[in-house]
């Protein structure tokens, strides 16, 4: 298996853009994260699911972000409209649900909103 | 409020020398996870603690979990260019992982 793919590496948006990045699990895997990384906030949790369902969203800074999980191996986080404060780079990760379970990353999204 | 403290939060050494960082929380964990992260990489687990007072060894890191299960250090002995990277602490709290701010590290060769 590949690991957790996400796409794209990088992107730069103007304020008010649509962004969509993307995430391919690893197989097998039903436990899907959302993080943001920053310097002054660290790695923030933004929504989880299993087995595809929303678990808790309570990271999702507000209403222009959203997740979906259409299959059990993909998953979107988009932000509309965008703003330069949502500059930061976004991971996810997937693991088996379980307690002493591992989180696998992949390699993030650096977004930059000018 | 941070639910997981780290500490330093900066750390910059020679090569060869010795270092801990820490992990404290007012919380308990069923289990507590270590992760590096390098530049442009997300973070990859290092290793999982469960049982109160456990100790595991990886090579020249040394983990440990408090007794109580709220705690946990990380020691590297004869520190390399290659630990360089930031350390990142991981608590589960229902079926999610909970990360602290992270040491960042770097060893000077």
């Amino acid at each position: 298996d590949a690991g957790v793919i996400q796409s794209p590496r990088h992107e730069v948006t103007e304020m008010g853009q649509e962004v969509t990045l993307r995430c391919k699990l690893i197989s097998g895997h039903n436990s899907l994260f959302w993080y943001r990384q920053t310097m002054m906030r660290g790695l923030e949790l933004l929504i989880y699911f299993n087995n595809n369902v929303p678990i808790d969203d309570s990271g999702m800074p507000e209403d222009r972000f959203s997740a979906k999980m259409p299959n059990a191996s993909f998953s979107t986080l988009k932000i509309q409209p965008s703003e330069p404060r949502d500059s930061a780079v976004y991971f996810c990760a997937s693991s088996f649900a379980g307690m002493d379970t591992e989180a696998f990353f992949g390699q993030g999204t650096r977004l930059t909103v000018v | 409020t941070q639910l997981l403290e780290q500490s330093p939060q900066f750390l910059s050494i020679q090569e060869g020398e010795n270092l801990t960082v820490y992990c404290n929380s007012s919380s308990v964990f069923s289990s507590l996870q270590w992760y590096r992260q390098e530049p442009g990489e997300g973070p990859v687990l290092l290793v999982t603690v469960v049982t109160g007072g456990e100790v595991k060894k990886l090579k020249r890191l040394t983990f440990q979990f408090g007794d109580a299960r709220k705690d946990s250090s990380l020691h590297i002995t004869a520190a390399q260019p290659g630990d360089t990277g930031l350390y990142l602490c991981a608590g589960r709290r229902s079926q999610n992982f909970v990360f602290g701010p992270g040491t960042r590290l770097s060893v000077l060769p």
